[in-house]
């Protein structure tokens, strides 16, 4: 089945350790994008990648860096400069022909 | 900055009431504008919205889009407390590349509960 996976669903990590979350998709979509998600709140654009090797900050791209290599692979690193790291985090594609993302299930990481 | 406002933040209704949820927005270059419907983890999509005036449905559920005074609702008919979940708006705007996606703004959504 065509979707998006995102790993781990869950993480914890001590302060000041960088971490890399993974999401990849096989639904053949150009664009990709990282959203992150407080409690209460919506969806905060982090970074999108419209096509292979480029990519753009969104909103809140502080203390975050991405890659983009492979066309099914968006991963997400949150680097010891990010604040408040403690977030849900969720990964989407995008269907252009008919305008709708699609996401991942989310990864919840907790800083200690 | 491109920016989307939901309202209200949050609502709880009887089973069988009525809702109405809004979104404005201030964005450079709309696209379209989308709602999701998020219970517990994935947003999952109800509608793109980019024409004005033109009422899209499903079930229970419709959406209308104004771009001249930039705002969209969602209607909720007869809800149940299945429809209780948070609902998001999201605006895009005009990518600078052919062949992919556009930047989605979000608002900080709607969360719903419908109780018994």
């Amino acid at each position: 089945d065509g979707g998006i996976t995102q790993s781990p669903k869950y993480l914890f990590r001590k302060e000041g350790q960088n971490v890399t979350l993974s999401c990849e998709q096989n639904l053949n979509h150009d664009a990709m994008y990282w959203y992150r998600q407080d409690p209460g709140q919506g969806l905060r654009l982090i970074y999108y990648s419209q096509i292979v090797n480029d990519f753009q900050k969104g909103d809140i791209a502080e203390g975050y860096s991405v890659s983009r290599e492979k066309k099914e692979s968006f991963p997400l690193t949150v680097t010891s400069a990010q604040k408040n790291p403690t977030a849900f985090y969720l990964c989407a594609s995008y269907a252009k022909h008919t305008g709708e993302l699609f996401f991942g299930e989310g990864s919840r990481l907790t800083v200690l | 900055e491109d920016k989307v406002v939901q309202s209200p933040l949050s609502l709880v209704v009887h089973e069988g009431d009525t809702v109405t949820l809004n979104c404005s927005y201030e964005v450079t270059n709309f696209r379209s504008l989308l709602w999701y419907k998020q219970e517990k983890k994935a947003p999952t999509f109800l509608f793109m919205l980019t024409s004005s005036g033109i009422e899209k449905k499903s079930g229970r559920l419709s959406s209308i889009l104004d771009k001249k005074e930039l705002f969209s609702i969602l209607n909720i008919t007869a809800t149940q407390t299945g429809d209780s979940a948070i609902y998001l708006c999201a605006v895009s705007v005009g990518g600078i590349l052919t062949g992919g996606g556009n930047k989605l703004t979000f608002g900080t959504g709607t969360q719903l509960k419908v109780e018994l």
